[in-house]
C-alpha cells in the first residue's frame, strides 16, 4: 500500500512568511509524529497526535509552530513568521499505534531566505 | 546532556568487512531501540528493532542490546557499497507519546 506522503517536497519562503506543510499518513494509522532534521543531525521530535488530538507537543520550539489533525488522518504543520533558523527537513511519521514501528515520509525541505 | 549518543564517524570499511556501529542512551528505563538507515537526501528507513537484551539477527544485520550498560550496537556483515549511508540509532522514550529520540547518526562508507 501507499506509504506516508508529504507535500510539498520543497518549500522556499522569505523570512517572516507563513508556511503550511502537509502529511498524509498510511491509511489506518492512528499515531502521527512530526520531526525536524537539521543538516548533520538526527530527527528531532516536534509533536505527536493520537487520533485528532495533539497528545504531546513538547517538542514544538515556540508558539510560532502549530499543528492540526482535524479528522484524524491528514495533518498540517503550520509555521508563522518564519525565521532562517527554521530551515530544515520536516519529517512526518505514522504508526498503527503508539508502541508500533514508525514509518517516515519523504520529508519537506524548508528553506527560509 | 546528550540523551542518545553515537560516534559521528565517518566510518569507512572495505567491501566484505564487518561494520560496527555503536550507540549509548541515558534513560535507563527505555525498552525499545531502533536502527534506521538514511541515504543522502532520503528519509529514515527502519532496518532493525530490538527490545530484549542480547542479539537479534536479520540477514546480514545483527543488533545487540545491553540494558545494564545502556548500550546498543549494529553489526553489518559482508558490507556492500549499497550499505553506504548514515545509520541512526533511536530510542523510544517512555511515557505519553512514546516519541523516538535519535542520535546524530554515523555515516558509513563501504569502499569497493
Amino acid at each position: 500500500g501507499a506509504g506516508v506522503s508529504q507535500t510539498p517536497s520543497n518549500k522556499v519562503t522569505e523570512k517572516g512568511k507563513y508556511v503550511e506543510l502537509r502529511c498524509d499518513p498510511i491509511s489506518g494509522h492512528t499515531a502521527l509524529y512530526w520531526y525536524r532534521q537539521s543538516l548533520g543531525q538526527g530527527p528531532e521530535f516536534l509533536i505527536y497526535f493520537q487520533g485528532t488530538g495533539a497528545a504531546d507537543d513538547s517538542g514544538l520550539p515556540n508558539d510560532r509552530f502549530f499543528a492540526v489533525r482535524p479528522e484524524g488522518s491528514v495533518s498540517t504543520l503550520k509555521i508563522q513568521r518564519t525565521e532562517r533558523g527554521d530551515s530544515a527537513v520536516y519529517l512526518c511519521a505514522s504508526s498503527p499505534g503508539t508502541t508500533d514501528t514508525q514509518y517516515f515520509g519523504p520529508g519537506t525541505r524548508l528553506t527560509v531566505l | 546532556q546528550k540523551e542518545v549518543e553515537q560516534n559521528s564517524g565517518p566510518l569507512s570499511v572495505p567491501e566484505g568487512a564487518i561494520a560496527s556501529l555503536n550507540c549509548t542512551y541515558s534513560d535507563r528505563g527505555s525498552q525499545s531501540f531502533f536502527w534506521y538507515r538514511q541515504y543522502s537526501g532520503k528519509s529514515p528507513e527502519l532496518i532493525m528493532s530490538i527490545y530484549s537484551n542480547g542479539d537479534k539477527e536479520d540477514g546480514r544485520f545483527t543488533a545487540q542490546l545491553n540494558k545494564a550498560s545502556q548500550y546498543v550496537s549494529l553489526l553489518i556483515r559482508d558490507s556492500q557499497p549499497s550499505d553506504s549511508a548514515t545509520y541512526l540509532c533511536a530510542v523510544r522514550w517512555r511515557g505519553g507519546s512514546e516519541k523516538l529520540v535519535f542520535g546524530k547518526g554515523t555515516k558509513l562508507t563501504v569502499n569497493p
